[in-house]
């Protein structure tokens, strides 16, 4: 199975400030790279689908590039809300895989 | 605005079968992938599996041989059974939809499982 890696696990910002978030994975996943956003007790969001396409209603602060095995969410001048854990989820192969997640954190 | 909500035991014994239902409201489970998905504490998410249009099934190799998804559309549930269970199903376990290109564009708000005698 595709194995996702994220990093950094932690990422300590201050509002305003960028967010850049990686997802590597353990072979080529052809762009279908999904980011969601996870806030606890409530459901994960779909952020970013196949790299760089935002979902219905997402911020254009959020963005999402790469190819291949190396991927990044970017979050620009990050808003009070933004605070969350992020992970990324591969369709390019089955199983479906998913990262370990990244916790963005005031 | 489709809204899903997982039901069940929040403890069971090692070794029984861990049930539970995932109710969908705000839309028809006709025609959607309906699947399970968990996180154990600590650590990443793991896809179980999911059920599609009444039947049709595919599961995670690593759970496949403990693993049953169901659908019920009389009554807009689906559900998941996972047989001898250990510690290690200890997870906060969600449902979620996806269309055929695996978005998984809703989400239940998980709910915690705890494997203990």
């Amino acid at each position: 199975e595709i194995v996702l890696t994220q990093s950094p696990a932690t990422l300590s910002l201050s509002p305003g400030e960028k967010a850049t978030l990686s997802c590597r994975a353990s072979q080529s996943v052809r762009g279908y790279l999904l980011w969601y956003q996870h806030k606890p007790g409530q459901a994960p969001r779909l952020l970013i689908y196949d790299t760089s396409t935002r979902a219905t209603g997402i911020p254009a602060r959020f963005s999402g590039s790469g190819s291949g095995t190396d991927f990044t969410l970017t979050i620009s001048n990050l808003e009070p809300e933004d605070f969350a854990v992020y992970f990324c989820q591969q369709r390019s192969a089955w199983p479906l895989t998913f990262g370990g997640g990244t916790n963005v954190e005031i | 605005q489709v809204q899903l909500q997982e039901s069940g035991p929040g403890l069971v014994k090692p070794a029984e079968t861990l049930s539970l239902t995932c109710t969908v409201s705000g839309g028809s489970i006709s025609n959607y992938y309906w699947s399970w998905i968990r996180q154990p504490p600590g650590k990443g998410l793991e896809w179980i599996g999911y059920v599609y249009n009444n039947g049709n099934t595919n599961y995670n190799p690593s759970l496949k041989s403990r693993v049953t998804i169901s659908e019920d559309t009389s009554k807009n549930q689906f559900s998941l059974k996972l047989s001898s269970v250990t510690a290690a199903d200890t997870a906060v376990y969600y449902c979620a939809r996806s269309g055929g290109t695996w978005h998984f564009n809703y989400w239940g708000q998980g709910t915690l499982v705890t494997v203990s005698s």
